[in-house]
């Protein structure tokens, strides 16, 4: 099964931050990510697909880039909405496998 | 509106059995794939297994595969997961999730989404 890796685990922010996210697969996966904000007793909810290609109706200070085996996820300008855990989710292959996640905090 | 909504959920002892359930509506069930992904207490997400339109092609994680089995009624537009032999492990909110299949034209690629997500059923699984 292909690995998962993002980082930071947990980072603090303010609102008005830039915040960059990183999630690095085990292997080449073209550009086969989707990211996923999850806010605390909720269903993770589908930001950008296909590495970069944001959801109809999020936010554009959410962006996504990178291919292979190196993505981010960068928030532009933080919300109070926005504190939450994301996670990247590989659909190149199967199992389907998620990073463990990035806890944004409020600072 | 389109709604996925879990069932099932309950304590159960370990090696023991229990069935879940997602009925879904506001969209043609019979189109999509259909997925079944869990999150562990504090833990992060797995996926834990998929299902084809027409239940013909199945996938599973490892750590489930020859214990649950994913399967739908495109009639009841209901998908369901039956665990046996369960573990402390599968101690999880399990959510259901539909299989959206995008296509981008630039990098001439599809791509697997899950856009649409139940609230979770909550497993747990002790003595």
């Amino acid at each position: 099964a292909i690995q998962m890796t993002q980082s930071p685990s947990s980072l603090s922010a303010s609102a008005g931050d830039r915040v960059i996210i990183s999630c690095r697969a085990s292997q080449d996966i073209r550009s086969d990510l989707g990211w996923y904000q999850q806010k605390p007793g909720k269903a993770p909810k589908l930001l950008i697909y296909g590495a970069s290609t944001l959801l109809t109706g999020v936010p554009s200070r959410f962006s996504g880039s990178g291919s292979g085996t190196d993505f981010t996820l960068t928030i532009s300008s933080l919300q109070p909405e926005d504190f939450a855990t994301y996670y990247c989710l590989q659909d190149y292959s199967y199992p389907r496998t998620f990073g463990p996640g990035t806890k944004v905090n409020i600072k | 509106e389109m709604q996925l909504v879990e069932s099932g959920g309950g304590l159960v002892q370990p090696g023991g059995s229990l069935r879940l359930s997602c009925r879904t509506s506001g969209f043609d069930f019979s189109n999509f794939w259909m997925t079944w992904v869990r999150q562990s207490p504090g833990k992060g997400l797995e996926w834990v297994a998929n299902i084809k339109q027409d239940g013909s092609v199945i996938h599973y994680v490892d750590s489930v595969e020859g214990r649950f089995a994913i399967s739908r009624d495109n009639g009841k537009s209901s998908l369901y997961l039956q665990m046996n032999s369960l573990r402390a492990e599968d101690t999880a909110v399990y959510y259901c999730a539909r299989d959206q299949d995008v296509y981008n034209s630039q990098t001439d690629i599809w791509y697997d989404v899950n856009d649409i997500w139940g609230q979770g059923t909550i497993v747990t699984v002790s003595s």
